[in-house]
């Protein structure tokens, strides 16, 4: 069965500091790896996604993730962290070759201090 | 992203009862899933449909059912509602062959 675990369920970090958000995963094949935001009261955004080849991935906002297999771990990185970063962050895992029943992890709440 | 609009955003129900909670996909998107999202907790699947049948379920009991119709909209239905349904429920729809789906706001789902 696969599954998504976020160690830390808070953090907190001052304005321009960096920002690493941790997540581990256990799947069977060649996973399909996610990182969502959530607003308060809104759904979640896409930020990133990690299907195969490069193991840094970019995405939006300013967000890339590493993938690395030894250590089933996909973690999220940010340089210098913005005030309107604070929202909850979701890591989530999927089947090879699609995204459909997206495993998520309990996800980890940024606060940012200004 | 926008496109993926629930109804209602929340509402409360008494346990025992029954609720239909609904989603308004944009053109196209021909695959929707289903979260149940609990307080603290990350989205949990409950099922997908694609092209109105049922194409995946996760863990739920058959009291949670869905619809899908031909105008890209889709229904979530939960009957004898329990106390642990409270939660937010997700709606995410994507066009076909694309793995990037794009989700409602949610419904707030209380149920005393």
């Amino acid at each position: 069965a696969q599954s998504v675990t976020q160690p830390d369920i808070h953090i907190t970090v001052s304005e321009g500091a960096s920002l690493e958000l941790r997540c581990n995963y256990s799947y069977g094949a060649t996973p399909y790896l996610f990182w969502y935001v959530q607003s308060p009261g809104q759904g979640l955004q896409l930020l990133l996604k990690y299907f195969s080849g490069d193991t840094l991935v970019q995405g939006i906002k300013g967000f890339e993730a590493e993938f690395k297999r030894s250590q089933s771990s996909f973690n999220l990185r940010k340089p210098s962290v913005h005030w309107s970063d604070a929202a909850e962050y979701f890591c989530a895992v999927g089947p090879s070759g699609s995204a459909r029943q997206l495993t998520f992890g309990s996800g980890t709440q940024l606060t940012v201090l200004p | 992203e926008t496109g993926v609009t629930q109804s209602p955003t929340h509402l409360i129900k008494t346990r025992g009862q029954q609720v239909t909670l609904r989603c308004s996909s944009q053109s196209g998107h021909n695959t929707v899933s289903w979260y149940q999202q609990a307080l603290g907790q990350g989205p949990q699947f409950i099922f997908q449909y694609y092209r109105e049948e049922e194409n995946g379920r996760g863990n739920f009991p058959p009291r949670f059912s869905g619809l899908q119709f031909p105008n890209y909209s889709s229904e979530l239905n939960v009957n004898a509602l329990e106390l642990d349904d409270s939660a937010l429920y997700l709606c995410a729809s994507s066009l076909p062959a694309t793995d990037r789906y794009t989700f409602g706001s949610g419904t707030r789902l209380t149920v005393v």
